[in-house]
């Protein structure tokens, strides 16, 4: 049975990059969330994905923005990068919104430089 | 706004000792606390969780118990072992969509 599966697991970008997360759900599931998660700190919620529209959004700025694919999968886009946005993100997946049966995927750890 | 304050930050007992996690939230509309256990370099799991109508729950050596009045939970480990060793994490939500508000964790050292 797959699990959440995200790429890459490392990404080294400059100050001023795009970069681009994926995720994969886990099969079954079809709302997907996105979360950030700083070196010693709790996963901070980004925003959630369901019926390829994003549902919910947490206190993050514009430059952070995702898409929902038809097969459930997800893509996390963050431009402008900051030295402040090197984190673990944390993709999560569900069956339906408001389900809390979530499930992680092991992340992307991205860092600018 | 919504807030989970998590406490201690690290947590260090001799194996077969009892641990003990609290956290504290802010938003009334809260009704679901999961707790997740993280390992160096790895994906947070769920370990156990508590809905709004139940005070406590147990699964062998690990149980939550929830305070509603008090807006507090706990996450208590008892016969700890080694293994029990990483950073857990509690977690609050409320019925609109299912975002969880994450505590800052607490590292817990089971020593041999």
């Amino acid at each position: 049975d797959a699990g959440v599966t995200q790429s890459p697991t490392h990404l080294i970008k400059t100050r001023g990059q795009q970069v681009t997360l994926r995720c994969s759900p886990k099969s079954g599931h079809d709302t997907v969330s996105w979360y950030q998660q700083a070196l010693g700190q709790g996963p901070q919620f980004i925003f959630q994905y369901y019926e390829e529209e994003e549902r919910q959004r947490g206190n993050f700025p514009d430059r952070f923005s995702g898409h929902q694919f038809p097969n459930y999968s997800s893509e996390l886009n963050v431009n402008a990068l900051l030295l402040g946005d090197s984190a673990l993100y944390l993709c999560a997946s569900s069956l339906l919104p408001g389900n809390h049966g979530y499930t992680f995927g092991s992340g992307t750890r991205l860092t600018v430089v | 706004g919504e807030n989970v304050e998590q406490h201690p930050s690290t947590l260090s007992v001799q194996e077969g000792d009892s641990a003990v996690i609290k956290c504290t939230y802010s938003d009334s509309a809260s009704n679901y606390f999961p707790w997740y256990k993280q390992e160096l370099g790895k994906r947070p799991q769920l370990i156990i969780d508590i809905r709004s109508n139940v005070g406590e729950k147990k699964d062998q050596r690990i149980a939550v118990t929830l305070n509603k009045t008090a807006k507090h939970f706990s996450l208590h480990i008892t016969e700890t072992q080694p293994e029990d060793s990483a950073v857990y994490f509690c977690a609050a939500s409320n019925n609109q969509g299912g975002k969880l508000i994450f505590g800052q964790g607490t590292e817990l050292s089971v020593k041999p």
